[in-house]
């Protein structure tokens, strides 16, 4: 059964604590993102990677770093730089990485982190 | 400034009737993606429509884009309850011939369709 997983579900983190919310997907896909969403809006592009062992940063990755040591698997830590982390994160893949005409996302069901 | 701004932000009609819903962008693209989001869950990829493509069809959904307006339209014909959720329009925007990899999402429509 292919797809993306993300855990956790709901997770909930003190000021001050970094948390590292996980991304796998069994696709085989290359490239994978991570995004942002808040109440009622679209989404922002946090993170991406096109490629293993490389990755760039999105529109608003202040506060946030990744790490992409497997292809399978695209970590994201959010950190007590980032000022307003209670947010909705979702994971993304595609097959292509740039460079051609099609690059269809698959979503993970998303981490909701809320800090106390 | 949003690369994709979807209209209207909401949108309330009865089963069985069509739910259009528009995205206008501002700048060239490779292709133009809409995805549909349950509430609290991920988006599902919908329908692809490339920069050369003017009209595509998909069971109940009709996509449309007009690239000299830099618009595209999202129809869903005979509504069912079940459609009820977010729609985006995400574009891949052009770089001289190749697609950056990214897209850009906009702040999506959502339809609520009553029984």
């Amino acid at each position: 059964d292919g797809g993306i997983t993300q855990s956790p579900k709901y997770l909930f983190r003190k000021e001050g604590q970094n948390v590292t919310l996980s991304c796998e997907q069994n696709l085989n896909h290359d490239a994978m993102y991570w995004y942002r969403q808040d109440p009622g809006q679209g989404l922002r592009l946090i993170y991406y990677s096109q490629i293993v062992n490389d990755f760039q940063k999105g529109d608003i990755a202040e506060g946030y770093s990744v790490s992409r040591e497997k292809k399978e698997s695209f970590p994201l830590t959010v950190t007590s730089a980032q000022k307003n982390p209670t947010a909705f994160y979702l994971c993304a893949s595609s097959r292509l990485a740039g460079g051609h005409e099609e690059n269809e996302q698959f979503f993970g069901p998303g981490t909701r982190l809320t800090v106390l | 400034s949003q690369q994709g701004e979807e209209d209207p932000q909401a949108l309330s009609i009865q089963e069985g009737e069509n739910a259009t819903m528009n995205c206008s962008y501002k700048t060239s693209i490779n292709n133009l993606q809409w995805y549909r989001q349950n509430s609290g869950r991920g988006l599902v990829h919908l329908i692809l429509i490339r920069s050369n493509e003017r009209e595509k069809h998909s069971g109940r959904l009709r996509v449309t884009l007009d690239t000299s307006k830099k618009s595209s339209s999202l129809l869903i014909t005979a509504s069912r309850a079940a459609d009820t959720a977010s729609y985006f329009c995400a574009t891949d925007r052009y770089a001289g011939g190749t697609s950056y990899g990214k897209l850009t999402f906009g702040q999506g429509t959502i339809l609520t369709v009553h029984p």
